[in-house]
Order: C-alpha cells, then structure tokens, then sequence
C-alpha cells in the first residue's frame, strides 16, 4: 500500500515570497490533515479536511495560509506571503475516517523562510 | 488547557541497554493515547494506540502502558538498537472533539551509541 505522499521534500524562499505544498494521501482516506512542526516541538494541526469539505481550520492563520481539497483527493497548503516564523516542517496525514483511526502521515517538506 | 507533557526531553542510551520514554497529560476526557516514532526527516509513524480502558500494549520491542488515574503513560525499549535513534511522541486525543483532534507532545529525542 503506497504511504501518504507529499512535495517538495524541501523549500528555501525569501519572507513575502509565496509557496505552495502538495499531498497526496492514501488511497481510500476521507480525512486530510496538515500539521505545522516548528523545531523541538510537536506538531499543530492547520487544517482537517474530510472528503472536500473543512471539519477543522481554527489554527490555521487565515490572513496568509490557505488550503483546499476541491476532489477529496490530493490537497495544497499555501502560504502568501510566507513569514521567518514560518520556517517549519508541514506533515501531511490522512485517515480512513474519525476518532479512534490511526493517522498515516507524510514525509514533509521542511520549509525555511531566510 | 489540554497539555501533553513528555521527558525527559533528550536521552542517550547505549546499543543493548533498555530505556523508558513517560507522558503526562492533562487531557480529560481522552479516547486514546498514542505512540509514535519520528525519524529524522520523516513523519511520525504509530507505534503503539491505547484506548482509555487499555493499560498496556506492545508491539516488538515497544511496550506501552497507561495509567488513567494518574494520567500518566510510558513508552519501554527493549534491547535498543541503533535504528531506535529517533523522536518519540506522545500524542492524545480527546473524546468529545468532532473529528479525531490530536493533542501532540513535544517528544522526547532519543540516541543509541554502539
């Protein structure tokens, strides 16, 4: 079974700069997570979806992330315009549904803002 | 406030030896508690997931327990080998939460010497 798949696994941009992370999850997964991992902690949750529609966006920092899922399959987080505390691991996992499911996650891509 | 709390925060072991990783958490009331090990680079992968009425639970050389009354958990390595050199998290999820909200500890880094 394919695991949760996910790109870049790296990104250097300059802060104001824009960039986009794609996620492909496991096949069959209804629900889509994007988690924000800052260095020497575990990681938030930005945003749940289930199917295409959003189940949870409370942590997600609106005014420059954005997220969508428009066939409730793959999914892309964007940030516009990035910041230098922005500099983090963003984990993408996928479930077969809610509460007491394993989450598979992703690889990550390791984003740093200079 | 939901916290997870883990130590202690790094640890190094020597290849052979065993080790026991504690979580605290101040979750109540919680459906599951989880283990995952986090290698360098990589997403958290499930280690062990115990629900609230579970105290113990292994898988190979990983032996969970949890203590409901004291809301306390531990993760036991066996006879560590290098490959066990990775971030340990302690993750507990919440019951009453609509969709599965994960409740992340810091994590505790472990290094095995040969």
């Amino acid at each position: 079974e394919a695991g949760v798949a996910q790109s870049p696994r790296y990104k250097i941009i300059e802060k104001r700069q824009s960039v986009a992370f794609w996620c492909n999850p496991i096949s069959g997964h209804a629900t889509l997570y994007w988690y924000q991992q800052i260095l020497g902690q575990g990681p938030k949750l930005l945003i749940q979806f289930q199917n295409n529609g959003v189940v949870d966006d409370s942590q997600l920092p609106k005014d420059r992330f954005s997220a969508e899922r428009l066939k409730g399959v793959d999914s892309t987080l964007k940030i516009q315009p990035a910041k230098l505390e922005d500099s983090a691991v963003y984990l993408c996992a996928s479930s077969l549904g809610t509460g007491v499911v394993e989450q598979f996650f992703g690889p990550g891509t390791r984003l740093t803002v200079l | 406030k939901n916290q997870v709390e883990q130590s202690p925060q790094s640890l190094i072991i020597l290849e052979g030896k065993n080790c026991t990783l504690q979580c605290n958490y101040t979750v109540s009331p919680f459906s599951n508690l989880r283990w995952y090990k986090q290698d360098t680079g990589r997403g958290p992968v499930s280690l062990t997931i115990m629900t609230f009425s579970e105290n113990t639970k292994s898988n190979g050389r990983y032996t969970a327990t949890l203590d409901a009354d004291t809301k306390q958990s531990s993760l036991h390595i066996t006879a560590s080998q290098l490959s066990d050199s990775a971030s340990y998290i302690c993750v507990v999820t919440p019951s009453g939460e609509y969709g599965n909200k994960l409740v992340f500890g810091a994590g505790t880094i472990l290094r095995v010497k040969s």
